[in-house]
């Protein structure tokens, strides 16, 4: 199985700051990686698909990239509605993994 | 508008069953891949396993960790997705979600829609 290693497990950063959150594979899965959003009390949310690829309805502040087994997901200029845990998932073969969450809050 | 409703979760015994059901709606259900994926209480995602749509048979995939023990399966006439649950054990206990699978063609998958969960609670 293809394993998924996120930093930082959580994270405090002040309204209008950029964060970035990183994704480690266990091996290569070639751009196949998806972050999903899950805010307290709601069902996760689709972000970012194929590493780099906005969701619908999701705000431009958020950005993916990567390759290979390091990928990232930048948040820019950060909200208050940004709290959430933020989750990468391998989809490059099943089982489809999911990283361990980071947890965002605001300062 | 797509929907993915789950219910059928509770408290169970160790050793017990349970079975879970997505009713959905909004969609044609045959077409899509539907995965199970479970949160126990203050840790990560986990995906369970999903069932192919109609042009790939309906066929399943599991996650190791529930192989052997729990089922994926579908009633393509009601549009809902189904998950068998036995011999639970406590480490089961965790909010329990439907999503519908998307692949887009170009080499990208990914969970579009979630239900809103289901909390199953495994203990004596």
């Amino acid at each position: 199985d293809i394993q998924m290693t996120q930093s930082p497990a959580s994270l405090s950063a002040s309204v209008g700051e950029t964060v970035t959150i990183t994704c480690g594979a266990s091996e290569n899965i070639y751009g196949a990686l998806n972050w999903y959003q899950r805010k307290q009390g709601k069902s996760p949310q689709l972000l970012i698909y194929g590493a780099t690829n906005l969701a619908d309805g999701m705000s431009s502040r958020f950005s993916g990239s990567g390759s290979g087994r390091q990928y990232s997901l930048k948040i820019s200029s950060l909200h208050p509605d940004d709290v959430a845990t933020y989750y990468c998932q391998n989809v490059l073969s099943t089982p489809w993994t999911f990283g361990g969450g980071t947890k965002l809050e605001i300062k | 508008e797509v929907k993915l409703v789950e219910s059928g979760g509770g408290l169970v015994q160790p050793g017990g069953s349970l079975r879970l059901s997505c009713a959905t709606s909004g969609f044609t259900f045959t077409d899509y891949y539907m995965s199970w994926v479970r949160q126990p209480p203050g840790k990560a995602l986990e995906w369970l396993g999903f069932i192919r749509n109609k042009a790939k048979g309906y066929t399943t995939e599991y996650s190791a960790s529930v192989k052997g023990r729990f089922t994926i399966f579908r009633d393509n006439s009601q549009s809902i997705l189904y998950l068998q649950m036995n011999t639970l054990r406590a480490e089961d206990s965790a909010t329990y979600y439907c999503a519908r699978d998307i692949y887009d063609g170009s080499s990208h998958w990914y969970f579009d829609v979630w239900g809103a969960g289901t909390t199953v609670t495994v203990s004596s």
